[in-house]
């Protein structure tokens, strides 16, 4: 069964940094590229950043570009996201998801993030 | 970028009625095009991928179609357990782009 397990999220002051972690198994994590999204209190879904299997291609939403970095550890099975210069639009519960033939097919539980003084 | 009209924003409908959600690519973008359920406290489930096809385990009175730029998604005859929110999602090309959402409700 494939599984994708967030964690990192927590309330933080405006400016500072957070690093989420999203733990998959039950499937070969080094062959699939991998997403972050997230979704704001009572908004839709807005992609955040993407990452390919070997981690030769990286891209982030406009939002997020210069503040954040997707990374990965394909021997630990875990994605990443630093998120640095935090606002308070960046308040959302973010999910990680596998990506597969161009769609997000599988999806953690969510970690929230909040960002407030 | 490409932007997704997702329409409409909201609808409501009776059990055992059709049910037709729209997304409206702003450029081609294929068959790279995925709908998605998400209920309330849950994350997304996807239901249709390459604009056509079901996911694995997803019930048959699903269906997604594409005429052009076009997309839907159509329940044939709706049950009681598919309201939510209904989101579509372009994957043809970074930054990928979802819909705004749909959520419907049973009357």
């Amino acid at each position: 069964e494939v599984q994708l397990v967030e964690s990192g999220g927590g309330l933080v002051q405006p400016g500072r940094s957070l690093k989420l972690s999203c733990v998959a198994s039950g499937f070969t994590f080094s062959n699939y590229g991998m997403n972050w999204i997230r979704q704001a209190p009572g908004k839709g879904l807005e992609w955040v950043a993407y990452i390919s299997s070997g981690s030769s291609y990286i891209y982030y939403a406009e939002t997020v570009k210069g503040r954040f970095t997707i990374s990965r550890d394909n021997a630990k099975n875990t994605l990443y996201l630093q998120m640095t210069s935090l606002r308070s639009e960046d308040t959302a519960l973010y999910y990680c998801a596998r990506y597969l033939q161009r769609v997000m097919d599988a999806w953690g539980q969510g970690a929230s993030v909040t960002v407030s003084s | 970028d490409i932007q997704m009209t997702q329409s409409p924003a909201s609808l409501s409908a009776s059990l055992e009625e059709i049910v037709t959600i729209t997304c409206q690519a702003s450029q081609d973008i294929g068959n790279w095009l995925a709908w998605y359920q998400q209920k309330p406290g849950k994350s997304p489930q996807l239901l249709i991928y390459g604009a056509t096809s079901l996911a694995d385990g997803v019930p048959s009175r699903f269906s997604g179609s594409r005429s052009g730029t076009q997309y839907s998604l159509k329940i044939s005859r709706l049950q009681v357990e598919d309201p939510g929110i209904y989101y579509c999602l372009q994957g043809y090309s970074a930054p990928y782009t979802f819909g705004a959402g749909t959520k419907l409700e049973l009357k």
